[in-house]
């Protein structure tokens, strides 16, 4: 599996955009990248997921670059509720293996009054 | 629709205690999962079933046991428990057909 890179941390102010950057400069043309997210002490909450077209739900927009190498996700209007630990995951979309979700570190995301 | 459902949410167990973690989803889901997270880092796999009948290791399988007898329910045993075991321990499930996995709200275990 490709390996993510994410910063430790960020801070946001409420009401503003949050963009969480994500690298995964040995991404594999079969795997998408997944973005959960895990506020505190819960379990993990899917958010969205994407091949190499950007992708936006009720959620969230993920953007991918061009090459894959790197992501972002955008949360357009960040509310407190939004604090969490943010996870970018690489992963095969089919077959036995896209079941086994890697997570690193992810970002501390702070919204900030 | 209760999703996934952990019980018990807090535990806490004696050295060489053995107890089982019990997992249950009620959407008809194929695939299960027990990940546990120590403080601060991310969370691990433990072990997975593809479906009833099938389950197989993940990163971190040794001193835990799994059965999938039923698609509804995943428990997780531990046979022996350490301190070493003391951790926040996840379930999750998903479909064949969907992206996300839905996680319960997690057991917190304490061994002493």
């Amino acid at each position: 599996d490709a390996k993510t890179t994410q910063p430790p941390s960020m801070d946001c102010a409420e009401g503003r955009a949050a963009n969480l950057p994500c690298n995964h400069s040995t991404i594999s043309g079969n795997e998408y990248v997944y973005w959960y997210r895990q506020i505190h002490s819960q379990g993990p909450q899917y958010i969205i997921h994407g091949l190499k077209n950007n992708e936006t739900n009720e959620m969230a927009s993920l953007i991918i670059t061009e090459d894959r190498k790197s992501s972002t996700l955008i949360l357009p209007h960040a509310t407190l509720r939004d604090t969490a630990v943010y996870y970018c995951i690489v992963r095969v979309a089919t077959g036995r293996s896209a079941r086994q979700l890697t997570f690193g570190s992810g970002t501390q995301l702070t919204v900030l009054p | 629709n209760a999703g996934v459902t952990q019980t018990p949410k807090f535990q806490v167990l004696k050295t060489g205690q053995s107890m089982t973690l019990q997992c249950a989803q009620d959407m008809n889901h194929e695939y299960m999962s027990w990940y546990r997270q120590d403080p601060g880092m991310g969370l691990r796999l433990i072990h997975y079933s593809v479906g009833a009948g099938i389950t197989d290791q993940g990163e971190v399988p040794n001193g835990y046991n799994v059965s999938r007898s039923t698609t509804e329910d995943f428990p997780l045993r531990l046979l022996s428990a350490a301190p070493s075991q003391t951790s926040v321990y996840f379930c999750a499930s998903i479909s064949a057909t969907d992206y996300g996995y839905t996680f319960g709200s997690g057991t917190r275990l304490t061994v002493v």
